[in-house]
């Protein structure tokens, strides 16, 4: 079954900083992930995704990750952090059913 | 294009009270589903639906009740609404499922969320 792992609930970082979010995931099979980013009182926003094409997978803001097979992660990384970077990240994963399996989040917190 | 809409956006119940979530999304999508959001948790799939007139069970299902009668609405009732149903509800739409090929089919697209509280 598929499973994601998100170490850290909040990360701090300062402006200008590198941003780095964990990611890890559980599966038999290569999986389908995604990175999702909230901004307060708004719905979710797809940042990115992983679907094997690439193990380098570039997103929407300056935001990345990289695939890991031998980490089983997908970490999401960003040079240098702005102060509308600020929300709260959650990785995922595709099941077989095409439903989403959410990690618990991460809240990015951007000090000036 | 409006995407996916989400009616209310907020509320407040009694206990024992009924209400339903309305989502619509005019993107011609297959699948729809609905999720709750509780803090520490991330989202948690309640039901979801591959099509119009199916629907099906997600990981928290006890306590809501869905139908997908048109392919641009899936509703989301709670026929007796209890404290622990206090959350962020949030609705999502996709192409559907498709292969390596059409990883396009795959992403899901979000509303803004209907807060409701249950007192």
């Amino acid at each position: 079954a598929q499973s994601v792992t998100q170490l850290g609930s909040h990360v701090s970082v300062s402006e200008g900083a590198l941003v780095l979010l964990r990611c890890n995931y559980s599966s038999s099979v290569p999986p389908y992930l995604f990175w999702y980013v909230q901004y307060p009182n708004q719905g979710l926003q797809l940042l990115l995704k992983y679907t094997s094409a690439a193990t380098l997978v570039k997103g929407i803001n300056g935001f990345e990750a990289e695939f890991k097979k031998s980490e089983t992660s997908f970490h999401l990384t960003k040079p240098s952090a702005h102060m509308s970077d600020a929300a709260e990240y959650f990785c995922a994963a595709l099941t077989g059913a095409n439903n989403l399996f959410f990690g618990t989040g991460t809240r990015l917190t951007v000090i000036p | 294009n409006a995407g996916v809409t989400q009616t209310p956006k907020f509320r407040v119940l009694k206990t024992g009270q009924s209400m339903t979530l309305l989502c619509a999304q005019d993107m011609n999508h297959e699948y729809m589903y609905w999720y709750r959001q509780d803090p520490g948790m991330g989202l948690r799939l309640i039901h979801y639906s591959v099509g119009e007139g199916t629907t099906a069970k997600g990981e928290v299902p006890d306590g809501y009740n869905v139908s997908r009668l048109k392919k641009q609405n899936f509703l989301l009732g709670l026929e007796s609404a209890a404290p622990s149903q206090t959350s962020v509800y949030f609705c999502a739409s996709s192409y559907g499922a498709g292969s390596r090929l059409k990883s396009s089919y795959n992403e899901q697209f979000f509303g803004p969320g209907t807060r409701l509280t249950v007192l």
